[in-house]
C-alpha cells in the first residue's frame, strides 16, 4: 500500500510555544490530506481537510488561527500548533488520498504541552 | 444515533480462532467501505477497501458489505496474537471523500 510518513513522531514543547508537525505522502501525489487528533481508547477526531494550494477546511469546533495548516505541494501538508497549552496534548494524526478513495494514514505524532 | 455503530469490545478469542467484526450505519449514501488496523500508539493501517456489495478476500481477510442492510463485516481467519490490535470501520461518499468512523472494537487473540 501507499506510504505516508509523519515527522517528529513525538515531540515535547513548552507552553506557549509553536509546533510544526510534517505529512508526506512518499511514492504518491496526493490531492488532498486530513488531520486528525485521537484522544485515548477514542475514535479519531476529524480537524480539518487540506487540498493542494488551497485553504484548509476546519471542522466545527477548531479553532483554525490555533492549528495552522499548510499544503504547499501535492506531497507535504503541515500542522502548526501555535502558543500551544497542556490541553493541546495528544496524539495528531496526518492522512492522505491519491486519485481514488483509499485514504492511507501517518504513524502519527505524540504531542506533549508541558 | 451515530451513523456508523460498531461494537467496542473488548473481544478476546484463542489463537487460531474465525473473528468477525461488525459495523451498521445508517446514511444509505455511504458508498466507500474501509478496515483499518490501528495497534497501539500508532496509526491506522488500511486492511480492506471495498465498494460495491458482496465479499472480497485478501489471504486471511475478509470484508464484506451488504448494502441493502447496512451492514459491513470483516472476518479473520486463523487469527494470531500479532492481529491483536483495536479494528476501525470507515465509509465515506462524494467528491470530499471524508471518512466517518466507527467506534473501533479492540480485539485481543490469545496464544
Amino acid at each position: 500500500g501507499a506510504v505516508v510518513s509523519q515527522h517528529p513522531s513525538r515531540v515535547i514543547c513548552k507552553s506557549g510555544t509553536s509546533v510544526k508537525i510534517e505529512c508526506r505522502s512518499l511514492d504518491f501525489q496526493a490531492t488532498t490530506m486530513f488531520w486528525y487528533r485521537q484522544f485515548p481508547k477514542q475514535s479519531l477526531m476529524l480537524m480539518a481537510t487540506s487540498n493542494e494550494g488551497s485553504k484548509a477546511t476546519y471542522e466545527q469546533g477548531v479553532e483554525k488561527d490555533k492549528f495552522l495548516i499548510n499544503h504547499a505541494s501535492l506531497t507535504l501538508s503541515t500542522l502548526t500548533v501555535t502558543s500551544a497549552h497542556p490541553e493541546d496534548s495528544s496524539f495528531y494524526i496526518c492522512s492522505a488520498i491519491g486519485t481514488g478513495y483509499e485514504q492511507y494514514f501517518g504513524p502519527g505524532t505524540r504531542l506533549t504541552v508541558t | 444515533q451515530k451513523e456508523v455503530e460498531q461494537d467496542p469490545g473488548p473481544l478476546s478469542v484463542p489463537e487460531g480462532a474465525i473473528v468477525s467484526l461488525n459495523c451498521t450505519y445508517s446514511n444509505s449514501a455511504f458508498q466507500y467501505f474501509m478496515w483499518y488496523r490501528q495497534y497501539s500508539r500508532k496509526g491506522p493501517e488500511l486492511l480492506m477497501y471495498t465498494y460495491s456489495s458482496g465479499n472480497k478476500e485478501d489471504g486471511r481477510f475478509t470484508a464484506q458489505v451488504d448494502k441493502s442492510s447496512k451492514y459491513i463485516s470483516l472476518f479473520i481467519r486463523d487469527s494470531q496474537p500479532s492481529d491483536s490490535a483495536t479494528y476501525l470501520c470507515a465509509m465515506s461518499y462524494g467528491s470530499a471523500r471524508q471518512l466517518t468512523f466507527g467506534s473501533g472494537t479492540q480485539l485481543t487473540v490469545l496464544p
